[in-house]
């Protein structure tokens, strides 16, 4: 079965400090696909990456990265030199590719304080 | 550049009265999809759809009712709604299945409250 786990519930930083949200998964397929949303205070969501299960290289946006390790099953995301618009809700998701359903997360509440 | 559109955004219920929520999308995607988010369960799949006149329960669909008349259109149902059901509803549509390298655009919520 699909499950994707986001332990951390809710993170709380300095503005300038680097923070890493954690995402552990579980799949029995061999593809699939992962990926990062954000949830702003406004309330949308707001795709933020997709990786899929064959391609473990990191990828870098800016002052955001992401770690993909199938050894540990992680996607990790990194976000280097945090602002206050980074406070959000973030979700990671999961999706097998003969299914038709995105498995989230619970969800990692950021908050970046000034 | 609309996307991804729910109506209404706000809406407040007495137990027992039905409703309808209505998602349009303008991108001419074939999969669409209902959730409902609550406080510390993240998102969850209420019913979705992978073309027009087909509908698929997703893992909390009791209560609602869905149908997709128009490719276009995706509309959530109430028939009887209960204060369980008082959560934010999001709408999403995917050109193809998740699995099939698409991400999933969103629209931008309904708050439901059931009284």
């Amino acid at each position: 079965a699909q499950k994707v786990t986001q332990a951390q519930t809710e993170i709380s930083v300095v503005e300038k400090e680097d923070v890493t949200l954690d995402c552990v998964y579980e799949t029995r397929d061999t593809t699939y696909y992962l990926f990062w949303y954000k949830q702003p205070p406004s309330g949308e969501l707001v795709f933020l990456i997709r990786r899929n299960s064959f391609d473990e290289q990191n990828e870098i946006s800016g002052r955001y990265s992401w770690n993909f390790q199938k050894s540990t099953s992680s996607f990790n995301f990194t976000i280097t030199a945090s602002q206050v618009v980074d406070s959000a809700v973030y979700f990671c998701a999961l999706s097998e590719l003969a299914t038709d359903k995105l498995i989230f997360g619970t969800g990692t509440r950021l908050q970046v304080f000034p | 550049n609309a996307g991804v559109t729910q109506t209404p955004k706000f809406r407040v219920l007495k137990t027992g009265q039905s409703m309808t929520l209505l998602c349009a999308q303008d991108m001419n995607h074939e999969y669409m999809y209902w959730y409902r988010q609550d406080p510390g369960m993240g998102l969850r799949l209420i019913h979705y759809s992978v073309g027009e006149g087909t509908t698929a329960k997703g893992e909390v669909p009791d209560g609602y009712n869905v149908s997709r008349l128009k490719k276009q259109n995706f509309l959530l149902g109430l028939e009887s709604a209960a204060p369980s059901q008082t959560s934010v509803y999001f709408c999403a549509s995917s050109y193809s299945n998740p699995g099939g390298n698409q991400p999933q655009h969103f629209g931008d919520g309904t708050r439901l409250s059931i009284l």
